[in-house]
C-alpha cells in the first residue's frame, strides 16, 4: 500500500517570502508520479504541479517548484514571492503509473500574512 | 465552463435516513470517483468507475453504492446513515491516464453532516 505523509498540519509565511512545505511517501512501486493541491477556502481542488518519477529534474510552475528526492522518498513544495490568494489548504498525492487511485496526504494549511 | 458538477452543496440527514449525492461531468471523461474528506484527513476513495456500467470499490466503500448508467453520470447512494459518514463528499474525472499527466478534475463538493 502506498501512504503519503505531510507533518506540518499548519503553516504561516509572510507576504512576499518563500515557504517550503514537506511530504514523504512509502511505496514499492518504481514509475509513478507526485502532485501537489490546492484548496482554498471554496473548496476546488486545484492541481499546482506534478513530478514525473523517472524524471530527475524538479518540475517549475512560475512561482512553484519542487524539491524531488526519489531515493528519500520526499516530494517537498516551495512557494515563492507568496501572495495573500496562496493561503489555502495544500495536499501532497501519489499515483502509480498504472494506478487509478490518488492517495493523499493529510494536508498543510497554509496562512500567507499580510 | 460546467466541468463537474455536485449536488447538493450541503444536506443534513438524520441518522437512519438515505439519500443520493449527484455529480454529474460533461468533459466525456471515462474515469469518474468518489472521494470522502474528513477534517484533518487526505481524501479517501470510496468507489471508481472507468466507464459506463463498470464500477470498483476503493479504501473507503462500506456504507455506499454507486451506479454507472452513462458516460455524464455517477450517482454515490448513501443507505441508513451514520454519523460516522459526516464528511466532506468530492466527485472526480479523468480521461484514462490523462489523471496521470493533468490530475482530476474535481467538483466542488457537498458537505453531509449526519445528526
Amino acid at each position: 500500500a502506498q501512504t503519503v505523509t505531510q507533518s506540518q498540519p499548519e503553516m504561516s509565511v509572510q507576504e512576499a517570502e518563500t515557504v517550503t512545505l514537506s511530504c514523504t511517501y512509502d511505496t514499492s512501486e518504481s514509475n509513478y508520479y507526485l502532485f501537489w493541491y490546492k484548496q482554498p477556502p471554496s473548496r476546488q481542488m486545484i492541481l499546482v504541479i506534478r513530478q514525473e518519477a523517472y524524471k530527475q529534474q524538479n518540475a517549475t510552475e512560475n512561482r512553484f517548484s519542487v524539491n524531488f528526492q526519489k531515493a528519500a522518498k520526499s516530494f517537498s513544495l516551495k512557494i515563492s514571492d507568496s501572495q495573500l490568494g496562496d493561503t489555502a489548504m495544500y495536499f501532497c498525492a501519489f499515483i502509480k503509473n498504472t494506478g487509478n487511485q490518488f492517495y493523499f496526504g493529510t494536508g498543510t494549511s497554509l496562512t500567507v500574512i499580510p | 465552463n460546467a466541468g463537474v458538477t455536485q449536488t447538493p452543496k450541503f444536506r443534513i440527514l438524520k441518522i437512519g435516513q438515505s439519500m443520493t449525492l449527484q455529480c454529474t461531468q460533461d468533459m466525456n471523461h471515462n474515469y469518474m470517483y468518489w472521494y470522502r474528506q474528513d477534517p484533518g484527513m487526505g481524501l479517501k476513495l470510496i468507489y471508481y468507475s472507468v466507464g459506463a456500467g463498470i464500477t470498483d470499490k476503493g479504501e473507503v466503500p462500506n456504507g455506499y453504492n454507486v451506479s454507472r448508467s452513462t458516460t455524464e453520470d455517477f450517482p454515490l447512494r448513501l443507505e441508513l446513515a451514520a454519523p460516522s459518514q459526516t464528511s466532506v463528499y468530492f466527485c472526480a474525472s479523468s480521461y484514462p491516464r490523462t489523471g496521470l499527466i493533468y490530475g482530476y478534475t474535481f467538483g466542488s463538493g457537498t458537505r453531509l453532516t449526519v445528526v
